[in-house]
């Protein structure tokens, strides 16, 4: 099992506030991942990298940014939060087994923008 | 990467087996196929994979027909805390793409 890590868990915050969702993993996987999911909706991909010094946007346009500078950490932030930003934000890697991949993801942020 | 169909919701109750099948007519030769389970308000789980025929662990059977244009996840004697929302992936072996995309998935609701 990977050991995937997402802080804060709940995050109320006000319009117009900088934040940023930490995701780390312990165990040295390449690819990463964040999702969006609102209650009862599809899981959106947003963001994804290869590797260090990687990043692709997603399927679904978000005003979120992200960075990889270290293989264990894919922090994503948003400069300015606001109402239209509140979901739940799902991180992930990749685990590599022969050809085939395996998603493990964090616990998520649920992120509240008032 | 492969486009997939699958029933969005099932109802079944505690002690049943239920199977939920997953449509991926342009499956490609290097593909396989991944199932995922998502509880509210936490993230998907990897549940089973497989290429062909069939895969059994102790959570969960695939099987997969040998056009393999569809996947069947069977779940044996399920109880409460199996309700989930379940998803299909087919995805390259080797991902060069780097996407992985999910469905609606299917929402099980199992019954006392």
């Amino acid at each position: 099992e990977a050991d995937i890590y997402q802080t804060p868990r709940y995050l109320v915050i006000g319009t117009g506030k900088k934040i940023t969702l930490e995701c780390s993993q312990t165990m040295g996987h390449d690819k990463m991942y964040w999702y969006q999911q609102d209650p009862g909706m599809e899981l959106h991909l947003i963001h994804y990298s290869y590797g260090v010094n990687s990043t692709e946007k997603g399927d679904l346009s978000s005003e979120s940014t992200v960075s990889r500078i270290r293989t264990e950490h894919f922090p994503l932030t948003l400069e300015s939060a606001r109402p239209s930003h509140t979901s739940q934000y799902l991180c992930a890697s990749i685990s590599r087994e022969g050809g085939s991949e395996k998603l493990f993801f964090g616990s998520g942020t649920q992120l509240s923008v008032l | 990467l492969a486009k997939t169909t699958q029933p969005i919701s099932m109802d079944s109750y505690e002690g049943q087996e239920v199977n939920i099948t997953c449509s991926h007519n342009n499956i490609a030769t290097n593909d396989y196929i991944t199932w995922y389970q998502q509880f509210p308000s936490q993230g998907p789980r990897f549940i089973i994979q497989g290429y062909k025929t069939k895969v059994t662990n102790e959570v969960a059977s695939l099987f997969i027909p040998a056009d393999r244009k569809s996947s069947t996840l069977s779940l044996p004697r399920v109880s409460l805390s199996d309700t989930a929302v379940y998803y299909c992936l087919v995805v390259p072996i080797y991902n060069q793409g780097g996407k992985l995309i999910f469905g609606q998935g299917t929402e099980l609701s199992v019954k006392p």
